[in-house]
């Protein structure tokens, strides 16, 4: 019952690096989302899927990339790392099964850390 | 955007006493979460509230749905050192920007022991 899955827990890149953090959940659920939180700013999305294939624009997305081949897996990627990115990062999923007024919460991973100097 | 106004930003309690805090909006939400993050840790969902007036209990915590539809409060009853963490409230619109929530910027609860 792993839940969402998030990998690598911390970083650190250089200026200019890329890396990709990767994001999985085994519960089947649709919808995707990536967010990042930086210190009493709450959480500010940065992209979402709606299911494979289907990948959205958020609050955040400049310097990001995702990607959705699969109901699984949402990889974000960053190109070329700034230090304004130095944030914590979480990926979330729900279920699509809302009917009518009620809205199933997010599953929230526990994070990555990641520190760009 | 819609917006969570969450407050208060950040507080200490003493052991034992009750904690409250609330998240107004000027949109009118149809349903409202409630989040807690313990440190080092994702959020994690404590209530959900889907009805105007709804009034929910969740062991020592209570959370209720304005009536007005554009807020809601959580309350914590005789805090232990435990509850420390953010608290973030959420809002969702039914049908707008693909049901995504909306969250507060958090109320960071450090408890003297």
């Amino acid at each position: 019952n792993a839940g969402v899955t998030q990998t690598p827990k911390f970083r650190i890149l250089k200026i200019g690096q890329s890396m990709t953090l990767q994001c999985t959940q085994d519960m089947n659920h649709n919808y995707m989302y990536w967010y990042r939180q930086d210190p009493g700013m709450g959480l500010k999305l940065i992209y979402y899927s709606v299911g494979a294939g289907i990948t959205d624009k958020g609050e955040v997305p400049n310097g990001y990339n995702v990607s959705r081949s699969t109901t699984e897996d949402f990889p974000l990627r960053l190109e070329l790392a700034a230090p304004s990115q130095t944030s914590v990062y979480f990926c979330a999923s729900r279920s699509s099964r809302d009917k009518g007024p009620t809205v199933y919460g997010y599953t929230f991973g526990s994070g990555t850390r990641l520190t760009v100097v | 955007g819609q917006q969570l106004n969450q407050s208060p930003q950040s507080m200490f309690i003493q052991e034992g006493e009750d904690v409250s805090m609330n998240c107004t909006s000027s949109s009118i939400f149809n349903t409202w979460l409630w989040y807690k993050q313990d440190p080092g840790e994702g959020p994690v969902l404590l209530i959900a509230l889907y009805k105007a007036g709804e009034l929910t209990s969740n062991g020592r915590l209570t959370a209720q749905f304005g009536i007005t539809r554009k807020d809601s409060f959580l309350n914590i009853s005789a805090s232990i050192p435990s509850d420390v963490g953010i608290y973030f409230c959420a809002g969702q619109i039914y049908g707008g920007s693909q049901g995504n929530l909306i969250f507060g910027k958090g109320t960071k609860l450090s408890v003297k022991p």
